[in-house]
């Protein structure tokens, strides 16, 4: 499954440092999302970005910041994170337009696994 | 605010067998969309099947079919002929229908399924 890649997959950073997450979809979709797994929880929705504007953010600490530039791309920038922000980060995309069949769907990527130590 | 309650913390059935993993969800809405999304050891998440609320007709994809019962708001999963590469995580998931189009999932927490050969 390549229509959703992340990268890196792996990424161990210090709680100073600051570090990006990228996630680019092939699908030709117009909408992505940010989603967090972690060990005890369910999978928790970040933001979401419909045709390049953020239209949700769930709560999400200021130390994470999206972006989005293109409806191809969407980065989390990290800064100044915590021990307990270590997940699994999972970047997805769907297609907005179009009927119910086309858009409500959701492609995944693999993941980026995040370890702050 | 929608939830979604997966009851089983854990399923083991037997290769060439058939397992249900349930799945119940709280919901306001008329309109909204279900999902089944399967997450191996490689941690890609993958869809498995999709449900329309407005549909009566139980989703079916090829050894996946779905139960889904709109007043008692269940959505079970059942896999026929199990095989060992079934053997994942399996995450409910809900997505609002009346929203403007990109709307995020809520998932459950999970089953992990255990094919025994």
């Amino acid at each position: 499954e390549t229509g959703v890649t992340q990268t890196p997959r792996h990424l161990v950073m210090g709680m100073t440092n600051k570090k990006s997450l990228k996630c680019e979809q092939h699908l030709g979709h117009n909408a992505m999302y940010w989603y967090k797994q972690s060990a005890k929880k369910p999978l928790e929705l970040m933001f979401v970005y419909n045709f390049k504007e953020q239209t949700e953010n769930n709560s999400v600490p200021s130390r994470f910041s999206p972006e989005c530039p293109n409806s191809s791309h969407l980065f989390l920038h990290l800064h100044t994170l915590q021990p307990e922000d270590s997940a699994l980060y999972l970047c997805a995309s769907s297609q907005v337009a179009g009927g119910p069949g086309v858009r409500d769907t959701q492609y995944f990527g693999p993941g980026t696994r995040l370890t702050v130590l | 605010a929608q939830t979604v309650t997966q009851s089983q913390p854990e399923m083991s059935v037997q290769e060439a067998e058939t397992v249900t993993l349930s799945c119940t969800y709280d919901t306001s809405e008329s309109d909204y969309y279900l999902f089944w999304y399967k997450q191996p050891p490689s941690r890609q998440m993958i869809l498995v099947i999709r449900q329309e609320a407005y549909k009566q007709q139980n989703a079916t994809e090829n050894r996946f079919s779905v139960n889904f019962q709109k007043a008692a708001k269940s959505f079970s999963l059942k896999i026929s002929d199990s095989q060992l590469g079934d053997a994942a995580m399996y995450f409910c998931a809900y997505r609002s229908g009346t929203g403007g189009g990109a709307d995020g999932l809520t998932f459950g927490k999970g089953t992990h399924l255990i094919i025994q050969p």
